[in-house]
């Protein structure tokens, strides 16, 4: 039973481009987070996708915005990269929008040059 | 705002040691949940314990054990007998009534080092 997938695993983009990242949820889960974690510090909220909508969304700026399948598959885009961009980010995936807790992926790590 | 503060940056013992990793957390929500997470180096969040702010019973599972201790705002967890494995980031977490719903809200992490 395959967990959380994510891709790619590393990145580098250069400041101003756009980035795409993806997320595939564990088996039987339809609900996707996705957290940014600068080095040295604890994993930040950015949003939260269920039934393809947009639930719930932490401190992040417009550029940040997602998108998930009818497959329960997720995407998360940045525009306009800045150097402070640069972060793992982790994709979790749960049931019913975490009521038995969350699953991580390994990420993706996001460097902006 | 929900604030989750882990204090120690990093801790090093020697393996058999006991460690204490302490968390102390901030929410106005009446009813919330906590939870830690271990971070090894290859990335991802292993979950740990999910705690609901209604049952303070302490856990204990295996050499793992947790202390609840509402009146303090404190989660803190406790290694007994460590071993090298159990080298990692571990990161403490609050989430608010909707389980984790609304997001979680993590502690800055404690690296812990086990020596053989």
């Amino acid at each position: 039973d395959a967990g959380v997938t994510q891709s790619p695993t590393h990145l580098i983009k250069t400041r101003g481009q756009q980035v795409t990242l993806r997320c595939s949820p564990k088996s039987g889960h339809d609900t996707v987070s996705w957290y940014q974690q600068a080095l040295g510090q604890g994993p930040q909220f950015i949003f939260q996708y269920y039934e393809e909508e947009e639930r719930q969304r932490g401190n992040f700026p417009d550029r940040f915005s997602g998108h998930q399948f009818p497959n329960y598959s997720s995407e998360l885009n940045v525009n306009a990269l800045l150097l402070g961009d640069s972060a793992l980010y982790l994709c979790a995936s749960s049931f019913s929008r975490g009521l038995n807790g969350y699953t991580f992926g390994s990420g993706t790590r996001l460097t902006v040059v | 705002a929900q604030k989750v503060t882990q204090a120690q940056t990093e801790i090093s013992v020697v393996e058999k040691e006991d460690v204490t990793l302490d968390c102390v957390y901030e929410t106005r929500d009446t009813t919330y949940y906590l939870f830690w997470y271990k971070q090894p180096p290859s990335g991802e969040l292993v979950f740990l314990i999910r705690r609901n702010s209604f049952d303070e019973q302490n856990e204990i599972s295996g050499r793992y054990s947790w202390n609840f201790q509402k009146s303090t705002s404190s989660f803190n967890f406790t290694i007994t007998a460590s071993q090298v494995v159990d080298s990692a980031v571990y990161f403490c977490a609050l989430s608010g009534s909707g389980g984790g719903a609304d997001g979680l809200t993590f502690g800055k992490g404690t690296h812990l080092i086990i020596q053989p």
